[in-house]
């Protein structure tokens, strides 16, 4: 069974980098056909996509914060990375990492980690 | 670029069927067949329950059904059960190419 697991500080300085690492287990981030993706729920609000990638290296970006944002994937260690730079009190949220459904469709997400909060304050 | 518009709640009695609305426009729900509808309880991480507008996951009741007309989606859950009681988002693919979400609605069952 697929399983994603959220990871990275709690707790991210305004004008900071935010930075987490999804880890998947029971399979392949490197094999196959799924993109991995990041989403974000401020709290008591709705869902935010983020962006989404494909570990052969294609990438798609929220034009909102394509700015700010880097995703990026080590197979090495079955992980992919969020890097969210200059944030503010407005990035604070639950982040979800995701795979992508089969077949290259990024836009659906089928598999989702249990989420972590991440709170920017100083 | 606006998220996707959905009633703020919706309620129903236990056994009845209930829809929920999701609108766009023609640069993500009325033009593609890439609609696809989250169940989230409290606490909880999203679970897919509907995909590419009709499409159930493996796993997922056949109490949940989709549906689109132009700019609109719907979600329709029949014989409503008290574990149904959640916050359920649409999504869609848009032209950008993005995906946007809707604001999301509450499901309260009586």
């Amino acid at each position: 069974q697929l399983q994603l697991r959220e990871s990275g500080p709690g707790l991210v300085e305004p004008s900071d980098t935010l930075s987490l690492t999804c880890t998947v287990s029971g399979g392949s981030i490197g094999r196959g056909s799924c993109y991995w993706g990041w989403i974000r729920q401020p709290p008591g609000k709705g869902l935010e996509w983020i962006g989404s990638l494909y570990y052969g290296g294609n990438t798609y970006y929220n034009p909102s914060l394509e700015s700010r944002v880097t995703i990026s994937v080590d197979t090495s260690k079955n992980q992919f990375s969020l890097r969210l730079t200059s944030v503010t009190a407005a990035d604070t949220a639950v982040y979800y990492c995701a795979r992508g459904r089969d077949d290259y469709k990024w836009w659906t997400h089928d598999y989702w980690g249990q989420g972590t909060l991440v709170t920017v304050s100083s | 670029q606006s998220a996707l518009s959905q009633p703020a709640s919706v309620s129903g009695s236990p056994g009845q069927s209930i829809t929920i609305s999701c609108t766009g426009t023609s640069s993500d729900v009325g033009n593609y067949d890439f609609v696809s509808w989250y169940q989230q309880h409290p606490g909880k991480a999203p679970k897919l329950v509907i995909y590419d507008v009709t499409n159930r996951p493996s796993g997922v009741s056949n109490r949940f059904s989709g549906s689109k007309s132009g700019n609109t989606a719907s979600l329709t859950i029949s014989g409503l059960q008290a574990e149904d009681e959640a916050d359920y988002f649409c999504s869609s693919y848009t032209n950008r190419p993005t995906v946007i979400f809707g604001g999301g609605t509450k499901l309260t069952v009586l």
